[in-house]
């Protein structure tokens, strides 16, 4: 088992649609999560960090953690083509961050 | 949030040469990374670099064919020895801030031909 799972996609939803995107994980020790965003060509950049069970908002971008179930989440609301890219989902474990796939999502317009 | 600057940004190797990377970050941190993304594929950790000892090396990934250095806590190079296409990558700098984010410079994309 793979300690970052994610949906390889691509996820298509159409301009101002919500997009949601999965990610589980394997060690429950875990305490930290990420969510970065690539463009080709691009390095990731940081979206979104959780930290504790629930919703974390910040602006178009919400994220959801939930530690019993092993699963974090990123909605992305309102999608706008120029969302389009890699979403990686990164878990924070024993001084490493440890990467999923990443899930390809395109917005069409 | 950390500035991460690295150099080369691109570059076209011969087989069997080798290419040191730099990374240089705009503060002092404690961690440093070195990941790489093979075309396609996403990020696999190559070695945390520790300032001042031995980088520690994920599974799969040696010294000999890695080595890294971290003389101080702004500064790390990553070197790929005795390359082959193989190789061909883009290879990223990391570092970590004091809330546990890790933050990536803009990469080293490198082509073994």
């Amino acid at each position: 088992q793979k300690e970052v799972e994610q949906n390889s996609g691509p996820l298509s939803v159409p301009e101002g649609a919500i997009a949601s995107l999965n990610c589980t994980y394997s060690d429950r020790v875990s305490q930290s999560f990420f969510w970065y965003r690539q463009y080709s060509g691009k390095s990731p950049e940081l979206i979104m960090s959780i930290y504790s069970n629930g919703d974390k908002e910040d602006g178009r971008f919400t994220a959801q953690l939930n530690k019993a179930s092993q699963y974090v989440s990123l909605l992305i609301r309102d999608s706008q083509p120029s969302d389009s890219a890699t979403y990686l989902c990164a878990v924070y474990n024993t001084d490493k961050l440890i990467f999923g796939t990443g899930t390809r999502l395109q917005v069409f317009p | 949030s950390a500035v991460i600057s690295q150099k080369p940004s691109r570059d076209i190797c011969q087989r069997g040469t080798s290419l040191t990377i730099q990374c240089q970050v705009d503060s002092q941190v404690t961690m440093m990374f070195w990941y790489r993304q093979q075309p396609g594929q996403s990020l696999t950790l190559i070695a945390t670099a520790n300032q001042g000892s031995e980088a520690t090396y994920e599974s799969g990934f040696v010294i000999d064919k890695f080595p890294i250095s971290r003389p101080n806590l702004t500064f790390s190079t990553l070197t790929v020895s005795n390359m082959s296409p193989e190789d061909s990558s883009i290879y990223l700098c990391s570092a970590e801030d004091d809330g546990n984010t890790i933050y990536f410079g803009e990469g080293s994309w490198l082509t073994v031909v």
